[in-house]
């Protein structure tokens, strides 16, 4: 069975740039979750979908951050400006619903200079 | 806020030794406590998990204690082996948004 896919896998950019993260979860995989996961820190929840809707995006920095899952599967997540505190790794994270157990992908690493 | 405290945030043990981790939460709406292991350059993995109508869960080399009353909660490794070497987080969430919050982490190190 094919994991969570993500990319790029690494992304280096400057402050006030945006970037973009793509994510395509198990098949079948109802709920997607992005992670945020600062070094030296747990993950942190940013925003969670049931389908093509959100249900949690409480966490979500939401006047730099946005999220979408266009047909309820691949979801790309964006940041515009990013700050130097973006510095982090991103996970996408999959489960066929919120009770069932969750996959992580192996995360894309950015690095805003 | 910090909801749950992991410790210690570094732990070097010999092949073969005992590995343990110790959680604690404040919450007490916490149901589900699972713990992940995270190798570098890869995301968390399901290691283990346990609900507080048990007080201890074993799957093969891995134990999870808890303890409802202390409201913590801990990971034992035995016969710990240089392939465990990696971070461990805990983490807990309730039955009502199932929403995962995770511990800082502990990077355990098995020397051979």
């Amino acid at each position: 069975e094919a994991g969570v896919a993500q990319s790029p896998r690494y992304k280096i950019i400057e402050k006030r740039q945006s970037v973009a993260f793509w994510c395509n979860p198990i098949s079948g995989h109802a709920t997607l979750y992005w992670y945020q996961q600062i070094l030296g820190q747990g993950p942190k929840l940013l925003i969670q979908f049931q389908n093509n809707g959100v249900v949690d995006d409480s966490q979500l920095p939401k006047d730099r951050f946005s999220a979408e899952r266009l047909k309820g599967v691949d979801s790309t997540l964006k940041i515009q400006p990013a700050k130097l505190e973006d510095s982090a790794v991103y996970l996408c994270a999959s489960s066929l619903d919120p009770t069932r157990r969750v996959f992580f992908g192996s995360g894309t690493q950015l690095s805003v200079l | 806020q910090q909801q749950v405290k992991q410790s210690p945030q570094s732990l070097i043990v010999q092949k073969g030794g005992i590995s343990i981790i110790n959680c604690a939460y404040e919450n007490t709406a916490f149901d589900y406590f699972p713990w992940y292991q995270q190798f570098p350059g890869k995301g968390p993995a399901l290691l283990i998990a346990i609900r507080p109508d048990v007080s201890e869960k074993k799957e093969g080399r891995f134990t999870i204690s808890f303890n409802k009353s202390a409201k913590q909660f801990s990971l034992h490794i035995m016969d710990s082996q240089p392939g465990d070497s990696a971070t461990y987080f805990c983490a807990a969430s309730t039955g009502s948004n199932y929403k995962l919050t995770f511990g800082k982490g502990t990077l355990l190190t098995v020397n051979p």
